[in-house]
């Protein structure tokens, strides 16, 4: 069965760094997001991405923060700068049709900045 | 506004009890889908149902079974006959036309815990 897959699994940085955290989407999937979740919270949307472009963004999903799909098959995650807050699990989804459609999920990245 | 409410934060149950997760949303729009997703203790997020707001109807997969009443605004989940592989956190998730490309709402999450 088709599954998102994600890497690294775990990414521990300095404060300040830049990190990219990949993704590759199921393949026929045409919708794909970003989520976090900070260690025992709930899941928060970050951003969804469609036709080569953001479509929605949170608050969250600042200047810090930017997504491309580089090729026909990865979706990536840049964190420029990294804050102490940003530490938390991030996961991307993808869904075949229109953002209603189910979302499936990758196994996520945890993210540590110290 | 959009909002999903899962009251119980932990629940702890001894293997073959039945037990039910309450979700309750908030939202403005009359088309909407719900969705409920499993996090087991390696953290990966397994989707396991969705459900829009025309299909009343409630759904039974095996053990689970699900109770949707847009009366009270309600998606609750039964696990029957628990087991120990059921323990996870349980995640209730809405999706309106609030957010165009219908990012996911979710709630805090409930912690269930099965002990044999």
């Amino acid at each position: 069965e088709p599954e998102v897959t994600q890497t690294p699994s775990h990414q521990v940085t300095q404060m300040g760094q830049e990190v990219i955290l990949r993704c590759v989407p199921i393949s026929n999937h045409l919708y794909f997001y970003w989520y976090r979740q900070i260690l025992g919270q709930k899941v928060e949307f970050l951003v969804s991405f469609y036709n080569n472009e953001i479509s929605e963004k949170s608050e969250i999903f600042d200047d810090q923060f930017s997504v491309e799909r580089p090729d026909g098959s990865n979706f990536t995650l840049k964190i420029r700068s990294t804050k102490l807050e940003d530490s938390a699990m991030y996961f991307c989804a993808s869904s075949s049709g229109e953002g209603r459609e189910t979302q499936y999920f990758g196994p996520g990245t945890r993210l540590l900045v110290l | 506004a959009q909002k999903v409410t899962q009251a119980q934060t932990e629940i702890s149950v001894v293997e073959k009890e039945d037990v039910t997760l309450d979700c309750v949303y908030e939202t403005r729009d009359t088309t909407y889908y719900l969705f409920w997703y499993k996090q087991p203790p390696s953290g990966e997020l397994v989707f396991l149902i969705r459900r829009n707001s025309f299909d009343e109807q409630n759904e039974i997969s095996g053990r689970y079974s699900w109770n949707f009443q847009k009366s009270t605004s309600s998606f609750n989940f039964t696990i029957t006959a628990s087991q120990v592989v059921d323990s996870a956190v349980y995640f209730c998730a809405l999706s309106d036309d609030g957010g165009s490309q219908g990012n996911l709402i979710f709630g805090k999450g409930t912690k269930l815990s099965v002990k044999p």
